[in-house]
């Protein structure tokens, strides 16, 4: 059964340092979305991104963070210039069509800003 | 800001016992009402999307019911085994907000044997 994958599962980082999480969605999927989870709190929707552009953003998505489908299969998160309160679960999920339908989240990549 | 809240925050059924837990969303400009199970060191898994007041869906022991109207969402498990343990989350979507789904705080569900 097709998933969506993350990579890498665990990274850490400096605070001020940049860093790229990445995902694979499922294949024909046109929907994708990033959320995090801080510990201890809920799950926040990031972005969602269709067409080859960001269809919705929170406020929390601000200009330190962007996202890019580079090639047709990767969907990049990347956060320029991290800092400790970044530190969460980054999921990243894709969606065979809009709003009406299910998405498929991969298994989350733990971010750990010191 | 839409707040969407689950009750109770978890939750301890004995093996082959039903048991029920809500999802509550602001009613107004409601889209659609995500359920999703999410187990320990695994990905969230879709469970139901429900966009109908009235809505009733069915997923082998689990189902959910909709009312729009009053901003509400119950998941309901018939005769509840240990490989149904694991967070339930609901997650509401409105019209204006596009694809922004927010999320409630999770039902967490232990099934003791």
């Amino acid at each position: 059964e097709p998933e969506v994958t993350q990579t890498p599962s665990h990274q850490v980082t400096q605070m001020g340092q940049e860093v790229i999480l990445r995902c694979v969605p499922i294949s024909n999927h046109l929907y994708f979305y990033w959320y995090r989870q801080i510990l201890g709190q809920k799950v926040e929707f990031l972005v969602s991104f269709y067409n080859n552009e960001i269809s919705e953003k929170s406020e929390i998505f601000d200009d330190q963070f962007s996202v890019e489908r580079p090639d047709g299969s990767n969907f990049t998160l990347k956060i320029r210039s991290t800092k400790l309160e970044d530190s969460a679960m980054y999921f990243c999920a894709s969606s065979p069509q809009g709003p009406s339908y299910e998405q498929y989240f991969g298994p989350g990549t733990r971010l750990t800003v010191t | 800001i839409l707040n969407v809240e689950q009750s109770p925050q978890s939750l301890h059924v004995q093996e082959g016992d039903s048991t029920n837990f809500t999802c509550s969303f602001p009613s107004s400009n409601f889209y659609a009402l995500h359920w999703y199970r999410w187990e320990t060191a695994k990905s969230p898994e879709a469970l139901f999307v429900m966009t109908l007041n009235g809505d009733e869906k069915k997923k082998g022991r689990i189902s959910a019911t909709l009312n729009t109207k009053e901003g509400y969402s119950y998941l309901y498990i018939k005769g509840s085994q240990p490989e149904d343990s694991a967070t339930y989350l609901c997650a509401s979507m409105i019209k204006a907000a596009g694809n922004k789904l927010t999320f409630g705080g999770g039902t967490r569900v232990l099934v003791k044997p």
